[in-house]
């Protein structure tokens, strides 16, 4: 069965300090892996995926299936990152995408 | 961006009635729709799989019979909370895959629907 694990319910640094949000996952098959982000009062939007190699917001991950990790990194906070951040895996073996979350880490940005 | 809309954003009832929300997808087509659970401070709980045209699957734990879901065309899922507990207040987001994108599992979500169940 797959699973996600964020370690961390809660994560707190000042502004302009790095970020490391973690996430370690089991699934047998390729992973695909996701980062979601939820500010406050609005809905689940998507951050990252980790076949886009991207950086958005300052933001990126890399896929590290020796450890099973996908950790969130971001050099230098900023307080409109304060939020909740939700590591997901798809089922992408399978036909229907099933996304499976972890519980979340709430990160505060301090001035 | 894609956009989903859900409605009613909240909606409080009886215990025993039953309850539809609706979910849609406004500017794609979507044959694979997500329902979803969140208690206060936690994470999403998958409920069910939601395939136009099909029936849904669920997740283990989940009644069928208690919450109902119709996909009845590309763009709308709508799920029935049967009655109505007040152990079934929470919040139900659903989101959708767009089914355009290939093998991309990008999934989009609504902005949820608050129930409770007086």
């Amino acid at each position: 069965a797959q699973r996600v694990t964020q370690p961390e319910k809660l994560l707190s640094v000042f502004k302009g300090a790095p970020v490391e949000l973690k996430c370690n996952y089991s699934y047998s098959g390729s992973p695909e892996l996701f980062w979601y982000v939820q500010y406050s009062r609005q809905r689940l939007q998507l951050l990252l995926r980790h076949i886009s190699r991207e950086s958005i917001k300052g933001f990126t991950a890399d896929l590290n299936k020796g450890e099973t990790s996908f950790h969130l990194k971001k050099p230098f906070a900023q307080e409109e990152d304060s939020a909740m951040y939700y590591c997901a895996l798809s089922d992408s073996g399978g036909s229907n995408y099933k996304l499976t979350f972890g519980k979340g880490t709430l990160l505060t940005v301090n001035p | 961006g894609a956009v989903v809309s859900q409605h009613p954003s909240r909606v409080i009832c009886k215990s025993g009635t039953s309850v539809k929300i609706e979910c849609r997808s406004l500017d794609f087509q979507a044959t694979t729709m997500f329902w979803y659970r969140q208690f206060p401070k936690q994470s999403l709980m998958l409920m069910a799989t939601s395939n136009e045209g099909s029936k849904a699957t669920y997740e283990q734990g989940v009644e069928k019979d208690k919450f109902l879901i119709n996909h009845a065309s590309l763009t709308l899922s709508t799920l029935t909370v049967t009655s109505a507990h007040p152990e079934d207040s929470s919040f139900y987001i659903c989101s959708a895959r767009d089914s355009t994108s290939g093998a991309t599992d990008t999934q989009y979500f609504g902005p949820g629907t608050r129930l409770t169940v007086l």
